[in-house]
């Protein structure tokens, strides 16, 4: 058990449905993460937030919308996806950002929502 | 830009082998470093780490890493493999300064018992 939990585990949807993950962290940690891991290509970075505020978002398609409502919880909002959005969605957390050489940097990784769009 | 390169997509050895998985980075400043490890059906986990001071850093499992800053590497390694040690090794690199880790494509380790 990491302390980072993500819903669901398993997502099937169609091109047109909307749907929304999850991922909850109970480490007190004050950034959050998105990534995807797709088969044979490194982990891609979506969005990093800090405080609840976005500092980055990797050109990620506007199909793909994060919320952060609080430092605890991170959402994705999925609308009108392509076949290709199939993959592991894996939510992350650390204790800060900073800018430093810190041991606050490590991440600590959520199981992951296995994603299939049909 | 960033990147990190995972010289081998798979690597196959039997028990009481010795391991090292080559890793370089393109970076121009100074850097964090980290291993990750993601065993069958678990999450991906800090292996180990380094920040500064000696380049040669150790971490869980009997795993260490020398970062060699004139090479840009950080290669991992350990003296004797066990079959528990097969899984998904991801090596990753944070600039100070930003905020994206960059990760490698992982390396899969299959160790025959």
């Amino acid at each position: 058990e990491t302390g980072v939990t993500q819903t669901p585990r398993h997502l099937v949807m169609g091109m047109t449905n909307k749907k929304s993950l999850k991922c909850e962290q109970h480490l007190g940690h004050n950034a959050m993460y998105w990534y995807k891991q797709s088969a044979k290509k490194p982990l891609e970075l979506m969005f990093v937030y800090s405080l609840e505020e976005r500092v980055e978002n990797n050109s990620v398609p506007s199909r793909f919308s994060p919320e952060c409502p609080n430092s605890s919880h991170l959402f994705l909002h999925l609308h009108t996806l392509q076949p290709e959005d199939s993959a592991l969605y894996l939510c992350a957390s650390s204790q800060e950002m900073t800018g430093l050489a810190s041991s606050t940097d490590t991440q600590y990784f959520g199981p992951g929502t296995r994603l299939t769009v049909l | 830009a960033q990147s990190v390169s995972q010289h081998n997509h798979h690597v196959i050895l039997s028990e009481a082998a010795s391991l090292e998985l080559g890793c370089n980075y393109s970076y121009g400043g100074t850097v964090n470093l980290f291993w990750y490890v993601q065993y069958p059906g678990q999450h991906l986990q800090l292996l180990l780490k380094y920040f500064s001071g000696d380049p040669l850093v150790k971490g869980i499992k009997g795993f260490e890493a020398e970062f060699i800053k004139s090479k840009f590497s950080f290669n991992l390694r350990k003296p004797s493999v066990q079959w528990s040690d097969t899984a998904e090794y991801f090596c990753a690199v944070k600039g100070t300064g930003g905020f994206k880790t960059i990760f490698g494509a992982g390396t899969r380790l299959f160790v025959k018992a």
